[in-house]
């Protein structure tokens, strides 16, 4: 199969951190992608990595690729209520069409 | 600089009406996307545009249409409304130079 598989929820306690878990199926991925999606609005980019990189780090986030297991995780440090969302992964494969998983939705609570 | 706007934001149909979904860009980006969003199925791609006059279908194409008669628009068109059609409906669109889709922020309809 060529699926994006991700977890539906995530429920976190505000100032812990999240932890969004995401496999996919095609070893010739070239970009991986994580997208944001706030409540009532579109997707934003929130941070890719490469197929040739093992971690990328953008101030909270933090991205690991373990390309071995086709395993990518996205962390997010310092969980506030704003980040509450619903996070899609996504893939590329050298062509213009990305392939998304379903989302996990992020529930950040005090 | 708007990005990626989408006209209307809500609409209510009856079943058998038919409607178009307008999705523009000021980005002068090649690619343009269609795709539907339903609870618990992420999302799906409806129909997609490599270039200006060219069209191809995705991965949920049936009772839709697209037009791109200019770069900078993209059409989605229903003939004959259903109630599966009720759905969140997005437009993207990505430069040929980059993988980074730009979305719009969407159309809710609903279908009676």
């Amino acid at each position: 199969g060529e699926d994006v598989e991700q977890s539906l929820f995530l429920s976190v306690r505000e100032g812990d951190s999240s932890v969004i878990n995401c496999t996919y199926t095609d070893s010739s991925s070239t970009y991986l992608y994580w997208y944001k999606q706030e409540p009532g609005a579109g997707l934003q980019l929130l941070t890719y990595i490469f197929s040739n990189m093992d971690m990328k780090q953008d101030q909270r986030l933090t991205v690991l690729l373990n390309k071995k297991d086709k395993h990518l995780s996205l962390r997010i440090a310092d969980t506030q209520t704003g980040d509450s969302a619903i996070y899609f992964c996504a893939e590329w494969r050298g062509s213009y069409i990305p392939t998304f998983g379903r989302g996990t939705s992020l529930i950040v609570h005090p | 600089n708007a990005g990626v706007t989408q006209t209307p934001k809500f609409r209510v149909l009856k079943t058998g009406q038919s409607m178009t979904l307008l999705c523009a860009q000021d980005m002068n980006h090649e690619y343009m996307y269609w795709y539907r969003q339903d609870p618990g199925m992420g999302l799906r791609l409806i129909h997609y545009s490599v270039g200006e006059g060219t069209t191809a279908k995705g991965e949920v194409p049936d009772g839709y249409n697209v037009s791109r008669l200019k770069k900078q628009n993209f059409l989605l068109g229903l003939e004959s409304a259903a109630p599966s059609q009720t759905s969140v409906y997005f437009c993207a669109s990505m430069s040929s130079g980059n993988n980074e889709q730009f979305f719009g922020p969407g159309t809710r309809l609903t279908v009676l």
